[in-house]
């Protein structure tokens, strides 16, 4: 089975700063697909950026961009001119598009912006 | 288009006690899905469904039944709550190959 890892459980910036939360994964699969979603204090889940395995450009979202780099299954989120707005848990995710598009969720980062 | 709801949004059981969650989406999605957020952890997958009338179990589907009569519905059963059975629920839904689109969460606590 697939396996997310989040290895920061915290971490803070100062407003207007660059942050990057680490995720690395494990599969055999080739294809899939991954994720970052954030879930601010209001407990919506709402998607930040989305990779598919098969590109090798890295997806980029306004201030948000990803470093996905496929040999060593790490798949990370950079914040670039964090905003107070930020301030929420991340969750990386992957799925796996071969068996009904399973989801695994990471334990999640807490990202606090300080203004 | 309201998204992805879910009914109710909070719940107090005791336990032995049943209930059902109710997921509705309106975006004529094929897959739904229910999982469980408990403190320090991500999401777990407890049901699923590919699409009317199917069901299959997830990470975590013990102590849980779903069913998928219609399309746009998705309702999660506890026939016997358990304290081990606090938590949130999300349910969501995706088209094929997309991103999973979430709802609101119901808070649920057995006593």
């Amino acid at each position: 089975a697939q396996t997310v890892t989040q290895s920061q459980p915290e971490m803070s910036v100062q407003e207007a700063e660059t942050v990057t939360l680490s995720c690395t994964y494990d599969t055999s699969e080739n294809n899939y697909y991954l994720f970052w979603y954030k879930q601010p204090p209001s407990r919506q889940m709402i998607l930040v950026i989305r990779q598919e395995a098969y590109k090798q450009q890295n997806a980029t979202e306004n201030r948000f961009s990803v470093n996905f780099q496929k040999a060593a299954k790490s798949f990370s989120l950079k914040i670039s001119d964090s905003q107070l707005g930020d301030t929420a848990m991340y969750f990386c995710a992957f799925m796996n598009p071969y068996n009904n598009n399973d989801m695994r969720f990471g334990a999640g980062t807490r990202l606090t912006v300080k203004p | 288009n309201a998204g992805v709801t879910q009914t109710p949004k909070f719940r107090v059981l005791k336990t032995g006690q049943s209930m059902t969650l109710l997921c509705a989406q309106d975006m004529n999605h094929e897959y739904m899905y229910w999982y469980r957020q408990d403190p320090g952890m991500g999401l777990r997958l407890i049901h699923y469904s590919v699409g009317e009338g199917t069901t299959a179990k997830g990470e975590v589907p013990d102590g849980y039944n779903v069913s998928r009569l219609k399309k746009q519905n998705f309702l999660l059963g506890l026939e016997s709550a358990a304290p081990s059975q606090t938590s949130v629920y999300f349910c969501a839904s995706s088209r094929d190959n997309y991103e999973q689109y979430f709802g609101p969460g119901t808070r649920l606590t057995v006593t």
